[in-house]
């Protein structure tokens, strides 16, 4: 079974451009999460959805942030304007919907995207 | 606010056994779970406690105490493979299904 994929592995923009950002996550699950990692700090939640729906966007820094889920499957999150402070690792997580998984609902990760805003 | 504090770095040797702590502060979870993480690879899934104790799995074991706020990971016979970071996460009640998660520990092995 395909884990949780994520695309580009890496992207260096300037300031001022967009990025756009792929999440794959494994077939069947309903859960989307969308997470960040500015170095050294903790992992950060941005925003869950539940197959195409916006469950909880809480997490999101600013307007400058869009995510979607169109029919359900894969997401995508889109940064414009990005700005130096967006820098840090993207993680897309994964998880069955709450009654297959149950108390624990392991998430699954993905490797990331690296984004670096000059 | 809600937060989770662990060490920043651990070292140890191989063959050693190590204990990763995690200090919560938060109104009230589903659990603690630990992510192993190397160096640029996904965060990957490692134990999860729900109620209080010890769960063993392999050569790794977790354990929460939600009277002390407190948690660790222990890892036994270590191998230089064990080297990344350790994440501790909950899942609080008030925060739907998502996960906030302590800044991580690195854990270096060495030979």
């Amino acid at each position: 079974e395909a884990g949780v994929t994520q695309f580009p592995s890496h992207s260096v923009i300037e300031k001022g451009q967009t990025v756009t950002l792929r999440c794959d996550p494994i077939s069947g699950h309903d859960n989307l999460y969308w997470y960040r990692r500015v170095m050294g700090k903790e992992i950060k939640f941005l925003l869950h959805f539940v197959k195409e729906s916006k469950q909880d966007e809480s997490g999101m820094p600013n307007n400058r942030f869009l995510a979607e889920r169109t029919g359900g499957t894969y997401s995508t999150l889109k940064v414009q304007p990005a700005e130096l402070e967006d820098s840090g690792v993207y993680f897309c997580a994964s998880s069955q919907n709450s009654l297959a998984g149950g108390p624990r609902n392991e998430q699954f990760f993905g490797p990331g995207t690296r984004l670096t805003v000059l | 606010g809600q937060s989770l504090e662990q060490p920043s770095e651990v070292t140890a040797v191989e063959g050693a056994i190590v204990q990763i702590n995690c200090t919560y502060q938060t109104s009230g979870f589903y659990g603690l779970s630990w992510y192993q993480q190397h160096d640029g690879g996904a965060p990957t899934f490692l134990s999860y406690n729900a109620l209080d104790g010890l769960e063993e799995t392999g050569r790794f074991s977790s354990f929460l105490s939600r009277s002390d706020s407190y948690g660790y990971l222990l890892l036994q016979e270590l191998q230089m493979k064990d080297s990344a970071s350790y994440f501790c996460a909950v899942r609080p009640f008030l925060a739907g299904t998502a996960l906030i998660f302590g800044k991580g520990t690195t854990l270096s092995v060495s030979s």
